[in-house]
């Protein structure tokens, strides 16, 4: 157990839909990445918040958004959802903005658009 | 349409024996390089990192080496057990300018051990 929640653990939606996953992460930890793993595109890293601050942008698409709040949870919402979002998202969480980089990944969250 | 899957490469040996999964990297100005493990339906496990100052760090039965004049790096783990079966993936972190922070993941490998 990494100490990073992410919930739900699946999620099945239709197109169109708009969902939140959740994220929550280690204690202590001030930065929370996202990450999105399909099978066509390997680990590709969205974003990227450090004490509710963006910090670093990856392959994030614009019908993406997400934020961190106070205590530091994180939401990841997508919107206007199509068949290729399906896919597992992670969060993981590490105690620093910058190095050193040890992050702590969630189990993930399922999301399957039909 | 037909779906494009990923086609990791493949890397199966015997339980006891070194493993070296390898990895080529793609900016050379990439700062940070970090190694880790997924195992089948959990979320990747950090193994070990190095700075691009370094060409070798050395952990628990694992050593990562990183050549930065061919943008390589590798991780070798000693005395392989079945538990290390998983898929390993490299990351890369650049280290300024707009891409900041930004990881870069290669396409990963599978590891196979064998008892």
């Amino acid at each position: 157990d990494s100490g990073v929640t992410q919930t739900p653990k699946h999620l099945i939606t239709a197109t169109g839909q708009r969902v939140t996953l959740r994220c929550s992460p280690r204690s202590g930890d001030l930065s929370v990445y996202w990450y999105q793993q399909s099978l066509d595109q390997g680990l590709q890293f969205l974003i990227q918040y450090y004490n509710g601050e963006e910090r670093a942008k990856g392959n994030i698409l614009e019908r993406f958004s997400a934020q961190q709040f106070p205590d530091l949870h994180s939401e990841l919402n997508l919107s206007s959802l199509e068949l290729g979002d399906s896919a597992l998202y992670f969060c993981a969480s590490s105690r620093e903005a910058g190095g050193p980089y040890e992050q702590y990944f969630g189990p993930g969250t399922r999301l399957t658009v039909t | 349409g037909e779906s494009v899957g990923l086609h990791l490469p493949t890397l199966s040996v015997q339980e006891g024996d070194n493993s070296i999964i390898n990895c080529a990297y793609s900016n050379s100005a990439s700062d940070y390089f970090i190694w880790y493990k997924q195992e089948s339906g959990k979320g990747p496990q950090f193994i070990i990192d190095i700075r691009s100052n370094m060409d070798k760090r050395q952990g628990q039965r694992v050593t990562v080496l990183l050549n930065k004049t061919v943008k390589h790096l590798s991780l070798q783990i000693a005395a392989t057990q079945p538990g290390d079966s998983a898929v390993y993936f490299c990351a890369e972190i650049a280290a300024g300018g707009t891409s900041y922070g930004k990881l870069t993941f290669g396409q990963g490998t599978i590891l196979t051990v064998h008892p």
